[in-house]
């Protein structure tokens, strides 16, 4: 079936560099890959997306790459600070109507 | 326009209780979907709804689990004879259409098993 993997599941880094988080997915039908953003307690908040007709997408510190031949796209959070801590999961959905979310990257931004 | 709600955010039951989880999507949403997540760990897709129509429910369990969501009123998810191993948070996510978009997550409601 649809599988998304997500790595690394940890990341921990200094304030003001940078942070990569890297997805893989497995349908091919996949065309709309969104990123989410999960703080302690709440729900998940959208903070970036990307579709299949786009390599790439930039809003402010956070960017987006698809590469749809080797099925792969990641997340970069460029100047990273202390509230960028949170957990974040990578999804794709494809022909099947429902989102698969990756197993999620707990990023650490250290002051 | 209020985002997606979900009550209640915390529900205890004794296991054999039955839960009952509400989902109002956001205003002009008619796709709902239902995830659970155990703690430290990704969101796991349940079923996804239309109005009226279970439209993909291969996440869901097939016993004790049940989803609606009616043509008035909010989205339902409703456990029957809880087991410890239900513990988890349960999120509910809206969206207006069902390809190429995203979809808005509500607060979630934490479920535990006593």
């Amino acid at each position: 079936g649809e599988n998304v993997e997500q790595h690394p599941s940890t990341l921990s880094v200094q304030e003001g560099d940078s942070a990569v988080i890297k997805c893989t997915y497995s349908d091919s039908a996949s065309n709309y890959f969104p990123w989410y953003k999960q703080e302690l307690g709440k729900g998940p908040q959208l903070i970036i997306d990307i579709r299949s007709n786009v390599g790439e997408k930039k809003d402010q510190r956070i960017a987006v790459t698809l590469n749809k031949t080797a099925k792969h796209f990641s997340l970069h959070i460029t100047e990273t600070q202390p509230e960028d801590s949170a957990v974040y999961f990578c999804a794709a959905l494809g022909g099947g109507f429902k989102t698969i979310f990756g197993a999620g990257t707990r990023l650490f931004v250290k002051a | 326009n209020a985002g997606v709600m979900q009550n209640p955010r915390h529900l205890v039951r004794r296991r054999g209780q039955e839960a009952r989880l509400r989902c109002s999507p956001m205003k002009g949403h008619s796709h709902v979907y239902w995830y659970r997540q155990l703690p430290e760990e990704g969101l796991k897709f349940m079923v996804y709804l239309q109005k009226e129509n279970i439209i993909d429910e291969s996440g869901m369990p097939k016993e004790r689990f049940s989803a609606e969501f009616p043509k008035e009123g909010p989205s339902i998810l409703r456990i029957q004879q809880v087991v410890r191993g239900d513990s988890a948070a349960y999120f509910c996510a809206s969206s207006p259409q069902a390809e190429n978009t995203e979809a808005f997550f509500g607060q979630g409601t934490r479920l535990t098993v006593v």
